[in-house]
């Protein structure tokens, strides 16, 4: 079974500032997913990836497969970035997927 | 396309109630999951579909869940007999694809609170 974890919790931080969010795994994958979930509840996919970087608009995310490492980037924080994100492992050969624990991040105006 | 269809948004019954929840997956979708959110346990995968065929229901708790998806275009979730440690935030998603390294898209969950 992959142990997906996360760091830190909890995260606050001003408006502007360059945001980073860790996410580490166990067992290899086939993709890492990073999600957000808005205060409100909803899911959303950001990122899929099994290799390299990603980039779309200020998020940015980044695969390390030999060290099982993944971190997301927010770059000018806005308080609208305020989330739980969510890193997730999928396993080879199905798409099921194991989450870590969720970072709650808060950008203050 | 409207995305990933659950219903209903809020459930609250009482214990030993029967509930079911639905799910309609995006149009041409071929893969669907159930999870469940809870702040003790976070996200967990209960079960998912690929072809409307279960492919994994190794994360359904216990007998009284059970996930049936009788087409591409529906799928319950029940819970028979409910109990109060089953309050949670049920999600649904759907990929297309089937094999790995898919997006999914999340429904706007389920919020289920047994008394």
């Amino acid at each position: 079974k992959n142990e997906v974890e996360q760091s830190p919790q909890n995260l606050t931080a001003q408006e502007g500032e360059f945001i980073t969010i860790n996410c580490s795994y166990s067992v290899g994958i086939s993709a890492l997913h990073w999600l957000q979930q808005h205060p409100g509840g909803g899911i959303v996919s950001l990122f899929m990836l099994s290799s390299g970087k990603k980039k779309h608009g200020r998020l940015i995310a980044t695969i390390n497969i030999q060290e099982k490492h993944s971190s997301l980037h927010i770059t000018a924080s806005h308080p609208r970035d305020s989330a739980v994100y969510i890193c997730a492992a999928e396993n080879f050969g199905n798409e099921k997927l194991t989450f870590g624990t969720g970072t709650r991040l808060t950008i203050i105006p | 396309d409207a995305g990933v269809i659950q219903s209903p948004r809020h459930e609250v019954t009482e214990m030993g109630q029967e509930v079911t929840l639905r799910c309609k997956p995006i149009s041409g979708h071929n893969s669907l999951f159930w999870y469940r959110q809870t702040m003790m346990r976070g996200l967990e995968l209960l079960i998912y579909f690929n072809n409307n065929v279960p492919i994994d229901d190794s994360g359904m708790p216990e007998d009284r869940f059970s996930a049936k998806m009788p087409n591409a275009s529906f799928s319950t979730l029940k819970i028979q007999p409910s109990e109060p440690r089953d309050s949670a935030v049920y999600f649904c998603a759907s990929s297309y694809g089937g094999a790995s390294n898919n997006e999914q898209f999340f429904g706007p969950g389920t919020r289920l609170t047994v008394l």
